[in-house]
Protein backbone atom coordinates (compact mmCIF):
# COMPACT_ATOMS: atom_id res chain seq x y z
CA UNK A 1 0.00 0.00 0.00
CA UNK A 2 0.63 3.77 -0.27
CA UNK A 3 3.14 4.76 2.45
CA UNK A 4 5.01 7.73 3.61
CA UNK A 5 8.27 8.16 4.93
CA UNK A 6 8.32 11.41 7.58
CA UNK A 7 11.89 12.47 8.96
CA UNK A 8 13.28 13.29 12.10
CA UNK A 9 11.05 11.39 14.32
CA UNK A 10 12.35 13.16 17.03
CA UNK A 11 14.02 16.31 16.96
CA UNK A 12 15.25 18.49 20.34
CA UNK A 13 16.47 22.09 19.12
CA UNK A 14 17.59 25.11 20.99
CA UNK A 15 15.05 27.82 21.00
CA UNK A 16 15.85 30.62 18.36
CA UNK A 17 17.27 27.83 15.75
CA UNK A 18 15.22 26.46 12.66
CA UNK A 19 14.07 22.61 12.24
CA UNK A 20 13.64 20.79 8.69
CA UNK A 21 10.49 18.24 8.82
CA UNK A 22 10.88 15.92 5.83
CA UNK A 23 7.79 14.27 4.35
CA UNK A 24 8.12 11.56 1.12
CA UNK A 25 5.57 9.17 -0.12
CA UNK A 26 7.66 6.35 -1.19
CA UNK A 27 5.50 4.27 -3.49
CA UNK A 28 2.64 7.17 -5.29
CA UNK A 29 2.70 10.72 -6.40
CA UNK A 30 1.08 12.96 -4.04
CA UNK A 31 0.09 16.48 -5.27
CA UNK A 32 -1.07 17.12 -2.28
CA UNK A 33 0.04 16.90 1.20
CA UNK A 34 -1.41 18.32 4.47
CA UNK A 35 1.07 19.08 7.38
CA UNK A 36 -1.25 18.76 11.18
CA UNK A 37 -0.20 19.83 14.36
CA UNK A 38 -1.18 17.85 17.56
CA UNK A 39 -0.75 19.01 20.93
CA UNK A 40 -0.79 16.97 24.05
CA UNK A 41 -3.92 14.74 24.73
CA UNK A 42 -5.43 16.67 21.88
CA UNK A 43 -7.05 16.16 18.00
CA UNK A 44 -4.62 16.48 15.14
CA UNK A 45 -5.23 20.23 13.92
CA UNK A 46 -4.62 21.27 10.29
CA UNK A 47 -2.04 23.53 9.27
CA UNK A 48 -1.39 23.96 5.91
CA UNK A 49 -2.57 22.38 2.72
CA UNK A 50 0.41 21.71 0.02
CA UNK A 51 0.06 21.48 -3.42
CA UNK A 52 3.19 20.16 -5.64
CA UNK A 53 4.47 23.24 -7.45
CA UNK A 54 2.42 26.21 -5.88
CA UNK A 55 2.46 28.01 -2.60
CA UNK A 56 0.45 26.39 0.43
CA UNK A 57 -2.42 27.60 1.89
CA UNK A 58 -2.35 28.08 5.38
CA UNK A 59 -5.21 27.57 8.00
CA UNK A 60 -6.52 30.77 9.75
CA UNK A 61 -3.64 31.70 12.82
CA UNK A 62 -1.12 29.89 11.41
CA UNK A 63 2.12 31.80 10.72
CA UNK A 64 3.22 31.09 7.12
CA UNK A 65 6.54 33.40 7.98
CA UNK A 66 7.18 30.69 11.35
CA UNK A 67 5.67 27.62 9.23
CA UNK A 68 7.37 27.71 5.79
CA UNK A 69 6.16 24.76 3.67
CA UNK A 70 7.75 23.57 0.60
CA UNK A 71 5.83 21.09 -1.90
CA UNK A 72 8.65 21.49 -5.13
CA UNK A 73 8.35 17.74 -6.02
CA UNK A 74 5.46 15.00 -6.35
CA UNK A 75 6.91 13.02 -3.67
CA UNK A 76 8.55 15.70 -0.87
CA UNK A 77 7.29 18.09 0.95
CA UNK A 78 8.92 19.80 3.95
CA UNK A 79 8.36 22.09 6.86
CA UNK A 80 10.19 24.26 8.36
CA UNK A 81 9.70 25.91 11.55
CA UNK A 82 12.02 28.72 11.83
CA UNK A 83 13.42 30.44 14.74
CA UNK A 84 11.95 27.98 16.84
CA UNK A 85 10.97 28.79 20.76
CA UNK A 86 9.46 26.45 23.38
CA UNK A 87 5.87 27.12 22.22
CA UNK A 88 6.32 25.28 19.02
CA UNK A 89 6.97 22.23 20.85
CA UNK A 90 4.72 19.86 19.24
CA UNK A 91 3.62 16.67 17.39
CA UNK A 92 3.98 17.47 13.49
CA UNK A 93 2.46 14.64 11.27
CA UNK A 94 2.18 15.05 8.05
CA UNK A 95 -0.26 13.23 4.72
CA UNK A 96 -0.76 12.80 1.54
CA UNK A 97 -3.86 11.96 -0.58
CA UNK A 98 -3.10 8.79 -1.72
CA UNK A 99 -4.43 7.03 -5.23
CA UNK A 100 -7.13 5.39 -3.72
CA UNK A 101 -8.29 8.63 -2.65
CA UNK A 102 -7.40 7.44 1.00
CA UNK A 103 -5.21 9.46 3.40
CA UNK A 104 -2.02 8.24 4.01
CA UNK A 105 -0.03 9.29 7.08
CA UNK A 106 2.86 9.75 8.11
CA UNK A 107 4.57 8.54 11.49
CA UNK A 108 4.87 11.74 13.03
CA UNK A 109 7.83 13.98 13.98
CA UNK A 110 8.48 15.56 18.04
CA UNK A 111 9.68 18.39 18.49
CA UNK A 112 11.24 19.68 21.50
CA UNK A 113 12.43 23.22 21.70
CA UNK A 114 14.79 24.02 24.86
CA UNK B 1 -18.29 23.89 7.23
CA UNK B 2 -17.76 20.08 8.59
CA UNK B 3 -17.85 18.90 12.11
CA UNK B 4 -16.97 15.38 13.40
CA UNK B 5 -18.30 14.99 17.18
CA UNK B 6 -16.64 12.62 19.58
CA UNK B 7 -18.46 13.09 22.28
CA UNK B 8 -16.46 10.36 24.51
CA UNK B 9 -13.56 11.91 25.99
CA UNK B 10 -12.03 9.03 27.68
CA UNK B 11 -13.20 5.65 28.24
CA UNK B 12 -11.65 2.25 30.26
CA UNK B 13 -13.01 -1.20 29.72
CA UNK B 14 -12.12 -4.33 31.31
CA UNK B 15 -10.61 -6.72 29.04
CA UNK B 16 -12.97 -8.46 26.87
CA UNK B 17 -15.80 -6.76 26.90
CA UNK B 18 -16.88 -5.09 24.47
CA UNK B 19 -17.12 -0.81 23.64
CA UNK B 20 -18.57 1.28 21.23
CA UNK B 21 -16.86 4.66 20.22
CA UNK B 22 -19.67 7.01 19.02
CA UNK B 23 -18.72 9.50 15.86
CA UNK B 24 -21.35 12.04 15.10
CA UNK B 25 -20.60 14.27 11.83
CA UNK B 26 -21.99 17.24 10.02
CA UNK B 27 -21.80 18.08 6.34
CA UNK B 28 -22.96 20.03 3.52
CA UNK B 29 -21.51 17.80 1.09
CA UNK B 30 -23.48 15.58 -0.44
CA UNK B 31 -20.83 13.00 -0.66
CA UNK B 32 -18.20 12.05 1.37
CA UNK B 33 -16.05 9.59 3.25
CA UNK B 34 -15.82 8.34 6.91
CA UNK B 35 -12.72 7.35 8.64
CA UNK B 36 -11.38 5.79 11.86
CA UNK B 37 -7.64 6.03 12.86
CA UNK B 38 -5.77 4.62 15.32
CA UNK B 39 -3.26 6.51 17.66
CA UNK B 40 -1.51 4.42 19.94
CA UNK B 41 1.00 6.09 22.38
CA UNK B 42 3.74 5.66 19.69
CA UNK B 43 1.83 8.29 17.71
CA UNK B 44 1.27 7.17 14.20
CA UNK B 45 -1.92 6.56 13.31
CA UNK B 46 -3.58 3.93 12.22
CA UNK B 47 -5.82 3.68 9.42
CA UNK B 48 -8.89 1.14 10.26
CA UNK B 49 -11.60 1.94 7.79
CA UNK B 50 -13.16 4.34 5.28
CA UNK B 51 -16.60 4.30 4.30
CA UNK B 52 -18.44 6.09 1.59
CA UNK B 53 -21.36 7.93 2.13
CA UNK B 54 -23.80 6.05 -0.68
CA UNK B 55 -22.58 2.92 1.16
CA UNK B 56 -24.37 2.45 4.57
CA UNK B 57 -23.55 -1.37 4.48
CA UNK B 58 -22.30 -2.20 8.17
CA UNK B 59 -18.25 -3.65 8.20
CA UNK B 60 -17.08 -6.25 10.22
CA UNK B 61 -13.51 -7.03 10.44
CA UNK B 62 -12.62 -9.64 13.09
CA UNK B 63 -13.26 -7.91 15.97
CA UNK B 64 -14.11 -4.16 15.12
CA UNK B 65 -16.97 -3.63 13.70
CA UNK B 66 -18.56 -0.29 12.18
CA UNK B 67 -22.14 0.84 12.42
CA UNK B 68 -22.67 3.61 9.49
CA UNK B 69 -26.03 5.01 9.81
CA UNK B 70 -26.84 8.18 7.66
CA UNK B 71 -30.62 9.34 9.14
CA UNK B 72 -28.85 10.04 12.31
CA UNK B 73 -25.51 11.48 10.86
CA UNK B 74 -23.48 8.61 12.82
CA UNK B 75 -20.74 6.45 12.35
CA UNK B 76 -20.15 4.23 15.60
CA UNK B 77 -17.14 1.90 15.85
CA UNK B 78 -17.41 -1.13 18.31
CA UNK B 79 -14.72 -3.64 19.50
CA UNK B 80 -15.93 -6.69 20.34
CA UNK B 81 -13.88 -8.91 23.11
CA UNK B 82 -11.70 -6.18 23.99
CA UNK B 83 -7.74 -6.04 24.68
CA UNK B 84 -4.95 -4.52 26.29
CA UNK B 85 -3.52 -3.69 22.99
CA UNK B 86 -6.56 -2.09 21.56
CA UNK B 87 -5.73 0.88 24.46
CA UNK B 88 -5.27 3.77 22.09
CA UNK B 89 -7.05 7.00 21.23
CA UNK B 90 -9.13 6.74 18.43
CA UNK B 91 -9.79 9.23 16.36
CA UNK B 92 -13.22 9.99 13.91
CA UNK B 93 -12.61 11.76 10.49
CA UNK B 94 -14.79 13.62 7.22
CA UNK B 95 -13.50 14.78 4.24
CA UNK B 96 -15.32 15.85 1.07
CA UNK B 97 -15.70 12.99 -1.61
CA UNK B 98 -15.28 13.01 -5.48
CA UNK B 99 -12.48 13.67 -8.25
CA UNK B 100 -8.89 14.52 -7.02
CA UNK B 101 -9.50 17.67 -5.00
CA UNK B 102 -7.42 18.98 -2.16
CA UNK B 103 -9.92 17.74 0.44
CA UNK B 104 -9.23 18.13 4.03
CA UNK B 105 -9.66 15.60 6.41
CA UNK B 106 -11.80 17.16 9.67
CA UNK B 107 -10.70 15.12 12.87
CA UNK B 108 -12.95 14.75 15.83
CA UNK B 109 -11.64 15.25 19.18
CA UNK B 110 -10.53 11.36 19.79
CA UNK B 111 -11.82 9.13 22.62
CA UNK B 112 -9.30 7.52 24.93
CA UNK B 113 -9.35 4.13 25.41
CA UNK B 114 -7.93 2.25 28.41
CA UNK B 115 -8.42 -1.86 28.52
CA UNK B 116 -7.28 -2.64 31.74
CA UNK B 117 -6.27 -6.65 32.04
Amino acid sequence: GAVVSQHPSRVICKSGTSVKIECRSLDFQATTMFWYRQFPKQSLMLMATSNEGSKATYEQGVEKDKFLINHASLTLSTLTVTSAHPEDSSFYICSARDLGNGYTFGSGTRLTVV
Amino acid sequence: AQKVTQAQTEISVVEKEDVTLDCVYETRDTTYYLFWYKQPPSGELVFLIRRNSFDEQNEISGRYSWNFQKSTSSFNFTITASQVVDSAVYFCALSAAGGAGSYQLTFGKGTKLSVIP
